[in-house]
Formats: C-alpha cells, structure tokens, sequence
C-alpha cells in the first residue's frame, strides 16, 4: 500500500462548484497535513496546514482531518477558474523543521473550473 | 514578500555530465530541502539540510549526489555523472525556526541527453 494516495484526476467542474479533493494515508506516525496548489511549471504554494483532526478554513478553503480514518480532504467553495491548477497533498511526521520532517506528497489532481 | 529563488530555470546536459542546481533559500531560513519531480509522477524528496550537515536522505540521494551550502546564501545540489533517469523538476525549499510549513522554489528543469 502506498503511503499517501490521492483521487486521481483529472476533474473539470462549472464556476461556481463546490471542490472536493482527498487523499488517504496509511503512516499512523504522520501529524501534519499540508495542501500544496501548483500551477503548470511552478513549484508547489503552500495553501493550507494543519496538525490536529477536525475543520480548518481559511477564506474559500476548508481543510479536513480525520486521524482515525487516516483521511484527508480539502473542500474550495464557490471554484473560480483562477482555481484552476494541480493540488497536491502532503505530510510529514514532524513539523517543518528538523529529521523526519521530510514531506511525503501524494500524485496530485488537476482541476479546471470552467467559466 | 520574501521567496526561494532557483538558478538555472532549465539545464539540459548530456549524460555522463556533472550539474550543478543552485538555489537561495529565504533569508532567514536554517532548514533546507531538495525534491524532485519526474515528470507525471509524486513530488520525492531526496535530503535535508540543516547546520551545514546533512539531515536525512532518501534511498533516491545516492553517491552521485551531494548538497553544500557554500556560503551564506546559496544551497546547491550537484549531481557527479548524470543519467536519463536524472531528468526531472528539481525544487528546493526551506524553512526556519518557529516556522512549521517549507517554501518551495520554482524548480529546476533538468533534461539529461
């Protein structure tokens, strides 16, 4: 089983949609969970972290954590086609910084929000 | 606002060929990362950096590979004797004390010949 799964893509949806995107992991050990958004050529933007089960939301974006189920998701309300891009999930053991704080990412999914 | 730079912004060598891939974390920043992304697959990090020794490394950051930060700024990763395998998005990315998330570059476009 891989570490970090992601739904594959890609996914095109109207303007205006609500965005679901989730990954799952089998490490138990990991503690932080990050979204990344990449646009073509670009590296990854950090978009949305966090370290404890439960809902963060941060404008447009709300990120999900369910240690239990070793579950993740990151929900964009009202998608505009600015949204349009790779994102990528990602999690490490530690946080940012010293040994074990490696992140592990997932595939990716490609969304494009048609106008 | 303050961001990770990466020099050149695509390198194409033959293989067999040693490179060079340079970056200049943030500023202030005391931890480093190499990543790597061949094309269509998972971002795979290869090393961390931290206190001018090595952290951690992958299975993938083998002998033909070697980071330095040979001044205060710069952070490079330099590959001895290049394969057709090497050819993917090098990003770097670093972080710093008190910080608990890693900025990426815009990445190095490798292509081995």
């Amino acid at each position: 089983q891989k570490e970090v799964e992601q739904d594959p893509g890609p996914l095109s949806v109207p303007e205006g949609a609500i965005v679901s995107l989730n990954c799952t992991y089998s490490n138990s050990a990991f503690q932080y969970f990050m979204w990344y958004r990449q646009y073509s050529r670009k590296g990854p933007e950090l978009l949305m972290y966090t370290y404890s089960s439960g809902n963060k939301e941060d404008g447009r974006f709300t990120a999900q954590v369910d240690k239990s189920s070793k579950y993740i998701s990151l929900f964009i309300r009202d998608s505009q086609p600015s949204d349009s891009a790779t994102y990528l999930c990602a999690m490490s053991v530690l946080g940012g910084t010293g040994a074990n704080s490696k992140l592990t990412f997932g595939k990716g999914i490609t969304l494009s929000v048609r106008p | 606002e303050p961001e990770v730079t990466q020099t050149p912004s695509h390198q194409v060598t033959q293989m067999g060929q040693e490179v060079i891939l340079r970056c200049v974390p943030i500023s202030n920043h005391l931890y480093f990362y190499w990543y790597r992304q061949i094309l269509g697959q998972k971002v795979e990090f290869l090393v961390s950096f931290y206190n001018n020794e090595i952290s951690e490394k992958s299975e993938i950051f083998d002998d033909q590979f070697s980071v330095e930060r040979p001044d205060g700024s710069n952070f490079t990763l330099k590959i001895r004797s290049t394969k057709l395998e090497d050819s993917a998005m090098y990003f770097c990315a670093s972080s710093g004390l008190g910080t608990d998330t890693q900025y990426f570059g815009p990445g190095t476009r490798l292509t081995v010949l």
